[in-house]
């Protein structure tokens, strides 16, 4: 079955430690993006991915990091500069074009805490 | 900048009454008005896109609708399996796929 795997499921944190989430997806999408969701609000794009070997910052990038090496994997890194990053994080993606206007796909998810 | 609403942020409904959520939005160019259903733990799980003002979209209970200003999400006789937090989303014209959420409203369906 086609789909968008996470993992994993729950991660921790300690302070000054990087961690890395993984993404991986089998629905031959070109594009990929990473959110934060909180209690009370909307899903928060951090990095999005259009193409392999390119990838934009969204509206809260600061204190993570990507990469797109392979179309079927974008993991992200959350890097010890992030002060506040527990939360739920979601992998989507979506097939792209010039006026693409298909629906994002999503993963099930990682919650990450603080130790 | 695009925006989305949703009303109520709760609904409680016994089995078998019908009611809708409402998700208003303000956006530059609607390219398209997604919903969606999540479950506790779980990711966003698509449910509908919606492209223009007078369409309407139809999945057992469920029924979305959409005019220029607001979508509702109709859901008809709800059973106990209908409970989650319903997700609006809106996709406008910016130069990529940039899509808005808002942040949703709790159903809960009583036996």
């Amino acid at each position: 079955d086609g789909g968008i795997t996470q993992s994993p499921k729950y991660l921790f944190r300690k302070e000054g430690q990087n961690v890395t989430l993984s993404c991986e997806q089998n629905l031959n999408h070109d594009a990929m993006y990473w959110y934060r969701q909180d209690p009370g609000q909307g899903l928060r794009l951090i990095y999005y991915s259009q193409i392999v070997n390119d990838f934009q910052k969204g509206d809260i990038a600061e204190g993570y990091s990507v990469s797109r090496e392979k179309k079927e994997s974008f993991p992200l890194t959350v890097t010890s500069a992030q002060k506040n990053p527990t939360a739920f994080y979601l992998c989507a993606s979506s097939f792209q074009g010039a006026d693409s206007n298909q629906p994002q796909h999503f993963g099930d998810g990682t919650r990450l805490s603080i130790l | 900048e695009d925006q989305v609403t949703q009303s109520p942020e709760a609904l409680r409904l016994q089995e078998g009454e019908s009611s809708s959520l409402n998700c208003s939005y303000t956006v530059s160019g609607l390219r398209g008005l997604f919903w969606y259903r999540q479950d506790p733990g779980k990711g966003p799980e698509f449910l509908f896109t919606l492209y223009s003002a007078g369409e309407e979209k139809e999945k057992e209970r469920l029924k979305a609708t959409l005019t220029k200003k607001e979508s509702f999400l109709h859901i008809t006789a709800p059973k106990p399996e209908d409970s989650a937090t319903y997700l609006c989303a809106v996709q406008g014209g910016g130069g990529y796929q940039k899509v808005t959420f808002g942040t949703g409203t709790k159903l809960q369906v009583i036996p």
